[in-house]
């Protein structure tokens, strides 16, 4: 099965800051790399992925980098706001239908 | 209007009580699943349906029993409920079962507190 294992667990960061979250896995098969944003007390929603023809992807001020030949990816959040603050997971995809949750990271904005 | 919904929002109940949370997906969505998150925050896959058949069952105790009457809809009934099954379970839905396709959507969540 699929190990991952998301670091660091928390991060603390000055508003206007950027953030990098990375997540590491270990079935070289996975081929599609997306991470959700769950903010308290709500529901995990995906907020950017990425597949395993390419390297990098950006969306406004998130983007997700990939290494395949080093089975990792990461979370990329610059300008960094309150709003963002909120538990961020990854979940490489095992097969074709699981997806495997990383164990998170608490991201919190200090204004 | 909620794309994936689950009721109830909120359960407490007894050890050894038999209970069921229910989803309902309005999105037209072939493929459920059922989450657990504990205290930790960890979240894992229980269970998927694909279609009403079941396509991915972990090493969940046999107490869960999941059922799916129509593509829109899947059902997790528990039996004899233990201290441990205490988490937010989270529904939630995609077009199909690839999910390198397939966006998958969840519900807002149950919270069971077993006392």
């Amino acid at each position: 099965g699929e190990n991952v294992e998301q670091h660091p667990s928390t991060l603390s960061v000055q508003e206007g800051d950027s953030a990098v979250i990375k997540c590491t896995y270990s079935d070289s098969a996975s081929n599609y790399f997306p991470w959700y944003k769950q903010e308290l007390g709500k529901r995990p929603q995906l907020i950017i992925d990425i597949r395993s023809n390419v390297g990098e992807k950006k969306d406004q001020r998130i983007a997700v980098t990939l290494n395949k030949t080093a089975k990792h990816f990461s979370l990329h959040i610059t300008e960094t706001q309150p709003e963002d603050s909120a538990v961020y997971f990854c979940a490489p995809l095992q097969g074709a239908q699981k997806l495997v949750f990383g164990q998170g990271t608490r991201l919190t904005i200090n204004p | 209007d909620t794309a994936v919904s689950q009721t109830p929002k909120y359960l407490v109940t007894q050890m050894g009580n038999d209970k069921s949370i229910k989803c309902e997906q309005n999105l037209g969505h072939d493929t459920m699943y059922w989450y657990k998150q504990d205290s930790k925050k960890f979240l894992k896959i229980m269970f998927s349906y694909n279609n009403k058949e079941l396509i991915i069952n972990e090493t969940v105790p046999n107490r869960f029993s999941p059922k799916s009457p129509d593509k829109a809809h899947l059902n997790l009934h528990i039996n004899s409920l233990e201290l441990g099954d205490s988490a937010v379970y989270f529904c939630a839905s995609s077009q199909g079962v690839s999910l390198a396709k397939n966006i998958q959507y969840f519900g807002a969540g149950t919270r069971l507190s077993v006392l």
